[in-house]
């Protein structure tokens, strides 16, 4: 199985700040890397996938980079609806895997 | 708009069984493999099992936790998938979500996902 390790566990920021999470894959995974935001109670929301596309509607101050093993989300200016956390996951191969999450916390 | 709507969750004993149903709307159901996500308590995500599409004979992919005790299946005709859970044990407590998978020659993602349903293993 291909272990996702995200980093760090849990992130304390302002607001405006720029923060960024890592992302290391196990083994290679051809940027089939995706990077989804969660808010208590709710479901994950697509930001990013093939590690550096933007989907549809997500702010451009998200923006994800990397390949092989190593990946990273950043956020250019951290707004209050950005405090959440956030996962990676691997679509390269079975079975699909996520990061075990950042919470990124209001300093 | 796309929408994708879990239930059937609730309360069962260790060793029970349930069944999830997640509806899905405002996409051609049949043309996209479907996954099941869970989320115990306080933790992290876990991909559950996949059921591809018509064109790749509805095959299926499970997690090791769960091969054996589950069985994805999908209904076409009514855009419905669903989740058949049997030998439930307290760890598999969890909010189950059903998520669209998006694919192309490029690309590979999770792109739509239902609210969740919870369900709860206990005595």
């Amino acid at each position: 199985d291909i272990q996702l390790t995200q980093s760090p566990s849990f992130l304390s920021a302002s607001v405006g700040d720029r923060v960024t999470i890592t992302c290391r894959a196990s083994q290679g995974i051809n940027s089939y890397l995706a990077w989804y935001q969660q808010k208590p109670g709710k479901a994950p929301k697509l930001l990013i996938y093939t590690a550096s596309t933007l989907q549809t509607g997500v702010p451009s101050r998200f923006s994800g980079s990397g390949s092989g093993t190593e990946f990273t989300l950043a956020i250019g200016s951290l707004q209050p609806e950005d405090f959440a956390s956030y996962y990676c996951q691997q679509l390269d191969s079975y079975p699909l895997t996520f990061g075990g999450g950042t919470k990124v916390e209001l300093k | 708009e796309v929408q994708l709507v879990e239930s059937g969750g609730g309360l069962v004993q260790p060793g029970g069984s349930l069944r999830l149903s997640c509806a899905a709307s405002g996409f051609t159901f049949s043309d996209h493999y479907m996954d099941w996500v869970r989320q115990a308590p306080g933790k992290g995500l876990e991909w559950v099992a996949r059921i591809r599409n018509k064109a790749n004979s509805h095959t299926t992919e499970y997690a090791a936790s769960v091969k054996g005790r589950f069985t994805i299946s999908r209904d076409d005709s009514t855009d419905s998938l669903y989740l058949h859970m049997n030998s439930l044990n307290t760890e598999d407590t969890a909010v189950y979500y059903c998520s669209r998978y998006y694919y192309n020659s490029r690309d590979r993602a999770f792109d739509y996902w239902g609210q969740g349903t919870l369900v709860t293993v206990s005595s």
